[in-house]
């Protein structure tokens, strides 16, 4: 099992820029959540789909994020345009039906930084 | 809707040292808990979690965790801490209902100094 897997590890883009993060989750997983650290809001749930499905987005801060999950085995975080402002480690995890006593898998996390 | 509260932002300790990191949350039904700690430059891994019966939970590297209803609390301990123990350590918490997302306090850093 390789885990939940992020792509890329480190992303430095210029200001104004589309920046795409990647997720792809443990398979058999039908849960999949976008969360974003920074030093001064810790972690922040973005949003979250079961079994492809946006159930919450409330946590997307802007309209510049969007994100999706076209099928069980992958899902894109897009920020555009960028700002310095969303630099921050962004994680995806995914979790198992019948979670959560299957418990959340947290992938190795996105750095971006924007300059 | 759910939300965590960790009381200290910062702990420093000694090796040997005991140490106790505050939880509590805030939510109207059944919750699991869980407690997650990331080593610098590292992911979140499961310390431990609690769904139901027995309060104090064991985890990984000699860590518990008692769950107080009544208090609404969910503190982390360790009898004796190792330098290796610095890291962030995070408590979440989810309602106890499949397909839910983790909602997480904003950490404490723990220092461990040999």
């Amino acid at each position: 099992d390789a885990g939940v897997i992020q792509s890329p590890r480190h992303e430095v883009t210029e200001m104004g820029q589309e920046v795409t993060l990647r997720c792809k989750p443990i398979s058999g997983h039908n849960s999949l959540f976008w969360y974003r650290q920074t030093m001064m809001r810790g972690l922040e749930l973005l949003i979250y789909f079961n079994n492809n499905v946006p159930i919450d987005d409330s946590g997307m801060p802007e309209d510049r994020f969007s994100a999706k999950m076209p099928n069980a085995s992958f899902s894109t975080l897009k920020i555009q345009p960028s700002e310095p402002r969303d630099s921050a480690v962004y994680f995806c995890a995914s979790s198992h039906p019948g979670t959560p006593l299957g418990g959340y898998t947290f992938g190795s996390g996105t750095r971006l930084t924007v300059v | 809707a759910q939300s965590v509260s960790q009381h200290n932002h910062h702990v420093i300790l000694s090796e040997a040292a005991s140490l106790e990191l505050g939880c509590n949350y805030s939510y109207g039904g059944t919750v699991n808990l869980f407690w997650y700690v990331q080593y610098p430059g590292q992911h979140l891994q499961l310390l431990l979690k609690y769904f139901s019966g027995d309060p104090l939970v064991k985890g990984i590297k000699g860590f518990e965790a008692e769950f107080i209803k009544s208090k609404f609390s969910f503190n982390l301990r360790k009898p004796s801490v190792q330098w290796s123990d610095t890291a962030e350590y995070f408590c979440a918490v989810t309602a106890n209902q499949a397909g839910t997302a983790l909602i997480f306090g904003k950490g404490t850093t723990l220092s461990v100094s040999s």
